[in-house]
This record gives C-alpha cells, sequence and structure tokens, in this order.
C-alpha cells in the first residue's frame, strides 16, 4: 500500500548543482503536484499535472522544471540550485477530493 | 484569489484540555475545506474535509470542524487533547478544481503539555 513515493529523502547541493526529486503514485491518479515548505508560509504549489502530458505552472514556479514521465511519475528537476531553494519538498496526488501526499524531500543548498 | 488565515503560529494546551485551532479563508466561490496534520519528518494526512452537506464535519483521531459561512471560519476542534496529538496542523481551502487551486495556510504547531 504505497500510495506516493519520494526520492531522496534527504539532499544537500552546492549552490549551481543540478538534481532530480523523483515522485511516483500508485492510486491511479490523474493529477500530481509538486510542492514546496517552508516555516511559516504552508505549503506552496510549485508546478502541477493534471493529466499524463500536461504541466502548468503554479506559484512558485521560477528555478524550476518537471516532467510528467507517464501516468505513475512525476519528477521535479533543479537545473542550477540556490541557496533560496533550502527547502521541504512534497509531491502529491489527488483523488476521492482530496490529495495524498510522499513523506517529503529535505533539500539543503548551501 | 483564495486565501488563508491560521491564528496563531503556535498553540500549547495541556493534555485533556480543549483543542481550538482557528482556521478563516476567502474564497470567490463556495469552497472546499480541509484540515491537514502533519507529524515530525513526515508528509500530510487528511484529518477532515467539507465539501456540502452537513457543516459540522467529524474526522479521524477525535477531531472535528464547523463550517461557518456568515464568519468565513473552519475551526478544528478536539474535546479532550493527547500528547499524541502534538504535531502541525494545515487549513486549506480549495475551489471545485480542487488540485490546481489548493491553498493552504501557513501552519499552527501544537504543542500538548503532560
Amino acid at each position: 500500500n504505497a500510495g506516493v513515493t519520494q526520492t531522496p529523502k534527504f539532499q544537500v547541493l552546492k549552490t549551481g548543482q543540478s538534481m532530480t526529486l523523483q515522485c511516483a503514485q500508485d492510486m491511479n491518479h490523474n493529477s500530481m503536484y509538486w510542492y514546496r515548505q517552508d516555516p511559516g508560509m504552508g505549503l506552496r504549489l510549485i508546478y502541477y499535472s493534471a493529466s499524463e502530458g500536461t504541466t502548468d505552472k503554479g506559484e512558485v514556479p521560477n528555478g524550476y522544471n518537471v516532467s510528467r514521465l507517464n501516468k505513475r511519475e512525476f519528477s521535479l528537476r533543479l537545473e542550477s540550485a540556490a541557496p533560496s531553494q533550502t527547502s521541504v519538498y512534497f509531491c502529491a496526488s489527488s483523488g476521492q477530493e482530496k490529495l495524498f501526499f510522499g513523506s517529503g524531500t529535505q533539500l539543503s543548498v548551501l | 484569489a483564495q486565501s488563508v488565515t491560521q491564528l496563531g503560529s503556535h498553540v500549547s494546551v495541556s493534555e485533556g484540555a480543549l483543542v481550538l485551532l482557528r482556521c478563516n479563508y476567502s474564497s470567490s466561490v463556495p469552497p472546499y475545506l480541509f484540515w491537514y496534520v502533519q507529524y515530525p519528518n513526515q508528509g500530510l494526512q487528511l484529518l477532515l474535509k467539507y465539501t456540502t452537506g452537513a457543516t459540522l464535519v467529524k474526522g479521524i483521531n477525535g477531531f472535528e470542524a464547523e463550517f461557518k459561512k456568515s464568519e468565513t471560519s473552519f475551526h478544528l476542534t478536539k474535546p479532550s487533547a493527547h500528547m499524541s496529538d502534538a504535531a502541525e496542523y494545515f487549513c486549506a481551502v480549495s475551489d471545485h478544481n480542487y488540485g490546481q487551486n489548493f491553498v493552504f495556510g501557513p501552519g499552527t504547531r501544537l504543542s500538548v503539555l503532560p
């Protein structure tokens, strides 16, 4: 009963490095999302994908790219990491009128 | 545009005391309303949701919330706090395209004192 699976759980990058956060869901949901969580700011939407083959910008998309590889997988890429991207990242999918979240990726950019 | 405010970034209660976490929202359309809980080092889990129908909504772990349209509020309550309730709680609002327009409040950290 995996639900939404994110990898890695922790990552430390140097400024300018790139990395991809992976997310997969096994609930056959059409819509998937990437959020970032920062203290005192709740969760802010980075990108979302309403269905396979489509992606749209959310509230804070700058510095990120996404790929909806298939119905199950939705990856988030940082091409050139910046300290302002230090955050906790959550992937989610939606179904049954609610969001299902992964356990998060704690990213530090030095 | 939708928005959510949560009064109090940190609330402390004694074990056995009433828990009241406040949430006010703004929405131009009849909203869907949610409370999520986040335990340390975990993702968010749904506590309860209001979509339509009865305005008093019961969720998991003894929590409930009441939708009050006139006050644009959706406060979360639990009659008797337990140590295991210590967590961060997020109120969220959505229009009926709930995923794409899902807006979270800043969160309230609940501490339960012995």
